[in-house]
């Protein structure tokens, strides 16, 4: 099985402030990788789908990178509705993964 | 665009079955891919299975593999997953996840959640 990892498990950070988060991957997938932001007591969002496409909706702040086992969620300048945590998946195998998490808080 | 509506908070005792439903308005029911996945408290979300009400056929993770049923309705665009023998570690909150693309793989329309607590 495929496994996934995320650094920092938490990050505290401010309004303008440029985050980046890091997945790995226990075996290369290709681009196979998704991003999701969920906030407390609400759904996971899609944010950003196979490696680096924008899903609609979503403020251009928000990129993503990487390919085989290593990859990057960035957003370039963090506005106040960003608080939240980030969860990488990949979906390369049959029965996805998600990572543990990245937690973005407050400075 | 799709929407979908899931059923309320569940409390079971141990070694009970509970069932919690997913109803799509506003979309194409039969041709999206609806997938199952808990999120434990702390933690990423799990897939457990999904199906396409299309090919009704469902596909199931193996660690829940014999543990839980996942069909889907077309006449009322209702999904719905039954977990059998709960135990305490299966208290989570549980989502239906809708793939528009047709797959079981990105999930990118979500239910609201159904919380459900197993405790004696």
């Amino acid at each position: 099985d495929i496994q996934m990892t995320q650094s920092p498990s938490s990050l505290s950070a401010s309004v303008g402030d440029k985050v980046t988060i890091t997945c790995r991957a226990t075996q290369p997938i290709s681009n196979y990788l998704n991003w999701y932001q969920q906030k407390p007591g609400k759904a996971p969002k899609l944010l950003i789908y196979a490696t680096s496409s924008l899903q609609g909706g979503v403020p251009s702040r928000f990129s993503g990178s990487g390919s085989g086992t290593d990859f990057t969620l960035t957003i370039s300048s963090l506005q106040p509705d960003d608080f939240a945590t980030y969860y990488c998946q990949e979906s390369y195998t049959p029965g996805v993964t998600f990572g543990p998490g990245t937690k973005v808080d407050v400075k | 665009q799709v929407q979908l509506v899931q059923s309320g908070a569940e409390v079971r005792n141990p070694g009970s079955s509970v069932k919690v439903s997913c109803k799509a308005s506003g979309g194409s029911f039969s041709t999206y891919g609806i997938s199952w996945l808990r999120q434990a408290p702390g933690q990423g979300p799990q897939w457990m299975g999904g199906i396409i009400p299309f090919l009704n056929r469902p596909n199931y993770a193996q660690n829940f593999q014999g543990r839980v049923t996942i069909t889907a309705e077309k006449s009322t665009t209702t999904a719905f997953m039954e977990l059998r023998s709960v135990r305490s570690e299966d208290t989570a909150v549980y989502y239906c996840a809708l793939s528009s693309a047709g797959g079981l793989d990105v999930f990118d329309i979500w239910g609201q959640g159904t919380r459900v607590s197993v405790s004696s």
